[in-house]
């Protein structure tokens, strides 16, 4: 069975500072990744997906993520965060198979201090 | 165009009883899929329906059931409630699903919050 891991469940930063969460998959076969972001009292929103092609992905608010296969790894990047980056950020994974279902990673909690 | 629209947002009960959650998806959206997200857990996936069909289940007890109806609505339905069924349920649409790897974004409700007593 797929899982993912994410690997801090809570990040603190000050605005400016840079950001790297990560995640790490487990599927060896084709897979779709996807991080998904939750702004406090908001609806789970897309930020940014990797279907194929370049493994570097640009997403909403400047963030971007890359996808290193033989890693298995999926992680997200913002160069400089702002106050409006506090939210909870999901790594997920759809892979193939008979077995269709997207696996989310556990979140992580992201506090930036202004 | 209107989002996914879940209610209710918010409901109490108790064990034993059941309960019935809905899921209205974006218009033109085939695929519903269903989530319960707890602190400890996470996101967990419950089962996607796809033309009124289940296409996939998680691991959920058969206390956890669903259903399509064919205007693409959905429902998903909890009975014998027990005190860690207590979650956010959050429902999400897509164009074409979870087995379809260029149009399987999706799209999520606000969710309801289930709190059994």
């Amino acid at each position: 069975a797929q899982s993912v891991s994410q690997h801090n469940h809570h990040v603190i930063l000050s605005e400016a500072a840079s950001l790297e969460l990560g995640c790490n998959y487990s599927y060896g076969g084709t897979v779709n990744l996807f991080w998904y972001v939750q702004y406090p009292g908001q609806h789970l929103q897309l930020l940014l997906k990797y279907f194929s092609g370049d493994p570097l992905v640009k997403g909403i608010k400047g963030f971007e993520a890359e996808f290193i296969k033989s890693k298995f790894s999926f992680n997200l990047r913002k160069p400089s965060v702002q106050w409006s980056d506090t939210a909870e950020y999901f790594c997920a994974v759809n892979s193939g198979g008979s077995n269709y279902k997207l696996t989310f990673g556990k979140g992580t909690l992201l506090t930036v201090n202004p | 165009k209107a989002g996914v629209t879940q209610t209710p947002r918010y409901l109490i009960k108790t064990r034993g009883q059941q309960v019935t959650l809905s899921c209205s998806p974006i218009s033109g959206h085939r695929s519903v899929s269903w989530y319960q997200q707890t602190p400890g857990q996470g996101l967990q996936f419950l089962f996607e329906y796809f033309s009124e069909t289940q296409r996939n289940k998680g691991n959920f007890p058969g206390r956890f059931s669903g259903r399509q109806f064919s205007n693409s609505r959905s429902e998903m339905n909890v009975s014998t409630l027990e005190l860690g069924d207590s979650a956010l349920y959050l429902c999400a649409s897509s164009l074409e699903g979870l087995r379809s790897s260029g149009a399987n974004v999706l799209t999520f409700g606000a969710g309801s919050r289930l709190t059994v007593l």
